[in-house]
């Protein structure tokens, strides 16, 4: 099986500029999540797709990210302009819920992350 | 939302038990408790999850005392690529999944 797969690996943009980050989760897992590590900080919750649905994006830290899972199969996030801050690591994780309501488990699947570097 | 607390580093040799312990006091009944493993360069990758008691697998075992306040991940007879950081996440319970919270995580470093 597959693993969540995330494109490009590493990008270096300089500040104005738009970068759009890919992520496929695990075939069949609706539920997708991106995350971001700033450098020396800890890992930080960006949002939540379910399917195509935008479950939670309490974690998006303003209005230069635009996420998108059209189709409920891949997702991007664009940032546009980028600036400085935005510079880290960006995770992507996917998953599927098991178990009954009132005590469900999930476990998340992570991709190798794509390092953004804003100049 | 559950918050942990984990230790910062640890220091180990090569062949010996390392026990990782973790606390989260506000734990919730239905969170479930998941240890990660992430290496440098990498994304988190999964190790263990468990939701009371003792669970084991291949790679590590969890023990998990009956309040469910703290949890600890034991690794027997580390090699040195176990050294990484390892984080414990104890899941907030939103609605079709989960908004994952990470610490600072333990940087375990295993010697020769």
């Amino acid at each position: 099986e597959a693993g969540v797969t995330q494109f490009p690996s590493h990008s270096v943009i300089e500040k104005g500029q738009t970068v759009t980050l890919r992520c496929d989760p695990i075939s069949g897992h609706d539920n997708l999540y991106w995350y971001r590590r700033v450098m020396g900080k800890e890992i930080k919750f960006l949002l939540h797709f379910v399917k195509e649905s935008k479950q939670d994006e309490s974690g998006m830290p303003n209005n230069r990210f635009l996420a998108e899972r059209t189709g409920g199969t891949y997702s991007t996030l664009k940032v546009q302009p980028a600036e400085l801050e935005d510079s880290g690591v960006y995770f992507c994780a996917s998953s599927h819920p098991t178990g009954t309501s009132g005590r469900r488990r999930e476990t998340q699947y992570f991709g190798p992350g794509t390092r953004l570097l804003v100049l | 939302l559950a918050k942990t607390t984990q230790p910062i580093s640890m220091d180990s040799y090569e062949g010996q038990e390392v026990n990782i312990t973790c606390s989260h006091n506000n734990i919730a009944t239905n969170d479930y408790i998941t240890w990660y493993q992430q290496f440098p360069s990498q994304g988190p990758r999964f190790i263990i999850q468990g939701y009371k008691t003792k669970v084991t697998n291949e790679v590590a075992s969890l023990f998990i005392p009956a309040d469910r306040k703290s949890s600890t991940l034991s690794l027997p007879r580390v090699s040195l690529s176990d050294t990484a950081v390892y984080y414990c996440l104890v899941g907030d319970m939103g609605t079709g999944g989960f908004k994952t919270i990470f610490g600072a995580g333990t940087r375990l470093f295993v010697k020769a």
